[in-house]
């Protein structure tokens, strides 16, 4: 699996979009990007996931650059409930075992 | 609710004494796997199933076994447990294996001690 590198660490002020690199400058023509967040020892809850597009749901967008080096996670109004560490994986389809290799992460503080 | 379930929540054990920790889904998922997590090692997966009956191992097997009677059930067995084995303990689901499009549900977590 290609390995991501994120921040540890960043802070957002509450009612302000949250934005989260992630570095996967080796990634696979086949390797998708997800993103899991992980709120204090509880366990890690999926956010969204892409290929190449951009995508949004009602959490979250994902924006991956057009050569697919890397991509932000955007939380587009952040609440003092999204203070977590979140994780950037990318995984190919067909993943043996479905495996997710959690990194480091970005821990996330986000203040009144 | 469509859930993953684990029980205890919170155990503290003794060297040597058999445990068995449980795991539920009620999504009908085919796949489901265990994982540790351990300060500055990240997520590891110690086993995992695609379907009844099939089990295989994950990154760190040693010392664990796993059983899949029946679609709903994961449970994970340790049979003489050691104190390198404390650590918080995931059980996750999805759908299927193999499409990766698939998103892993995770349950609340146990943490173990073993003195």
């Amino acid at each position: 699996d290609a390995k991501t590198t994120q921040p540890p660490s960043m802070d957002c002020a509450e009612g302000r979009a949250a934005n989260l690199p992630c570095n996967h400058s080796t990634i696979s023509g086949n390797e998708y990007v997800y993103w899991y967040r992980q709120i204090h020892s509880q366990g890690p809850q999926y956010i969204i996931h892409g290929l190449k597009n951009n995508e949004t749901n009602e959490m979250a967008s994902l924006i991956i650059t057009e050569d697919r080096k890397s991509s932000t996670l955007i939380l587009p109004h952040a609440t003092l409930r999204d203070t977590a560490v979140y994780y950037c994986i990318v995984s190919p389809r067909g993943n043996a075992g479905n495996m997710l290799t959690f990194g480091g992460g970005t821990r996330l503080m986000v203040k009144p | 609710e469509a859930q993953v379930t684990q029980n205890p929540r919170y155990l503290i054990t003794v060297t040597g004494k058999k445990l068995t920790v449980t795991c539920s889904q009620n999504m009908n998922h085919e796949y489901m796997s265990w994982y540790r997590q351990d300060p500055g090692l990240g997520l590891r997966q110690i086993y995992y199933s695609m379907n009844v009956e099939v089990t295989d191992k994950g990154d760190v097997p040693e010392g664990y076994k796993v059983s899949r009677k029946e679609k709903r059930n994961f449970p994970l067995i340790l049979e003489s447990p050691s104190p390198n084995q404390t650590s918080l303990y995931f059980c996750a689901s999805s759908l299927s294996a193999g499409g990766w499009a698939d998103t892993q549900y995770f349950g609340p977590g146990t943490r173990l001690t073993v003195l």
